[in-house]
Order: C-alpha cells, then structure tokens, then sequence
C-alpha cells in the first residue's frame, strides 16, 4: 500500500523557518517526481513545489508566491521528500500536502498543519 | 497560466440522481506528448484530496464506475450517474499538463 506522510508542521512566528518531511513507503520513491500543495483554512487547493526524479535531473519547478522562500529537496535513500520554508509569512498559514506526482497525482498524504501567526 | 473555471460551484444533489460539474482551461491541456493531463479530486469534510480521474477519462483504483469524466482540448465535465451520500464534498479539476499546476475554484456537492 502507498503511504506518504507529512510531518514538520506547527505553530510559527513570521519571518521564521520551517522544514516539512515527506516520508514514504510502498513505492520505489526514486523513481517518482514528489510534488507539495497547500490548502488555507477554508479555501481551495494550491500547488507550490514539484521535484523531478533523479532519473529526469531532479530539477524543481515552484509557485511564484514561494519562489525564492520554500526549496523542495529529496533523499531517496530514505524515501523522504523535504519542503524548507523560510521567510513564512500569514498567507502560508495551511494544511500541506505531498503527493505523488504521476500521471495524476495518485496518491496524497494526510496533510500537516502550518500556522504563522505572532 | 492556465485558469481553470468550474460550474457549478454548488450542487445539491437527490440521492441516486446524476450529478455533472464542467471544467474549463482558458488554453488547451493537450501536452506536447500528446496526453492532456486533467485530472479530477474529490474531497470528503476533513480529508485530504482523493484522485478520482486522471487523464480526462481514467478511473483511478478503486474509483466506483458510477464516476466517469469526458472532454477534450479545454472543455471536461465529471459525471456521477446516481450520486450517493458518501459523495458529499468538494470536487476539483486540476491540470498538469503545464507549470504551475493550476485547479478549479472547487464544487460542493450536497444532497438535498
């Protein structure tokens, strides 16, 4: 069964740092790009980072409102994608999702909970 | 970017009547591959996004065949043939045939 779980999530003064993990199981994780996408609080779905699979150069692609503030890394011999997010401001206050980013983006984690917020 | 409009944004629904919501990019989805990669999410209160259809008309595993998605070029619509309560939620079309991955507003689906 694929799994992939967030974590890193939580409570976060602007300006501050954050860094996201991805951990997942059932797939060979290097063979798959990784992508990141938020939601805030009673809003619709936003896609932010994607990372291609070593295989395709493990180049990255981002949103142009965290550009230059979130980098999407990846150690696939742990299986394990990460998201580091600096500069965090109230807008990026969201649940976080990674996802496997196929041919449809089959397979979403549960989501990890980011609040900035002095 | 590619905007992508749906209709309707709410939808109630009698249970075991069909539903449909249309998807719109404001340019064509056709990769240069030749797929066009338009894809629909469902998501339940509380949960994360679950993918229904990939590829304007390929079920997911798992997906029950009551779902069915259909279009071409830059026009797709979601069908469900007689809709039942677990069906409650948001419903989203997303693209990815270019960057940034962009989706619809979402539509809520109710029942009556």
């Amino acid at each position: 069964e694929v799994q992939l779980v967030e974590s890193g999530g939580g409570l976060v003064e602007p300006g501050r740092s954050l860094r996201l993990s991805c951990t997942a199981s059932g797939i060979t994780f290097g063979d798959d790009a990784v992508s990141w996408f938020r939601q805030a609080p009673g809003k619709g779905l936003e896609w932010i980072s994607f990372i291609r699979s070593k295989a395709f150069g493990g180049t990255t692609e981002y949103a142009a409102s965290v550009k230059g503030r979130f980098t999407i890394s990846r150690d696939d011999s742990q299986s394990i994608a990460y998201l580091q997010m600096n500069g965090l401001n109230t807008e990026d206050t969201a649940v976080y999702y990674c996802t496997r980013a196929d041919y449809g983006y089959s397979h979403w984690g549960q989501g990890t909970l980011v609040t900035v917020s002095s | 970017d590619i905007v992508m409009t749906q209709t309707p944004l709410f939808s109630p629904v009698t249970l075991g009547q069909p539903a449909s919501i249309s998807c719109r990019s404001s340019q064509s989805l056709v990769h240069s591959d030749g797929n066009t990669f338009l894809s629909w999410l469902q998501q339940r209160p509380g949960q994360p996004p679950r993918l229904l259809i990939y590829k304007i008309s390929n079920r997911f595993s798992g997906v029950p065949d009551r779902f069915s998605g259909s279009g071409a070029g830059t026009d797709f619509t979601l069908k469900i043939s007689r809709v039942e309560a677990e069906d409650v939620g948001v419903y989203y079309c997303m693209q990815a045939t270019q960057f940034p991955r962009t989706f619809g507003q979402g539509t809520k689906l109710e029942i009556k």
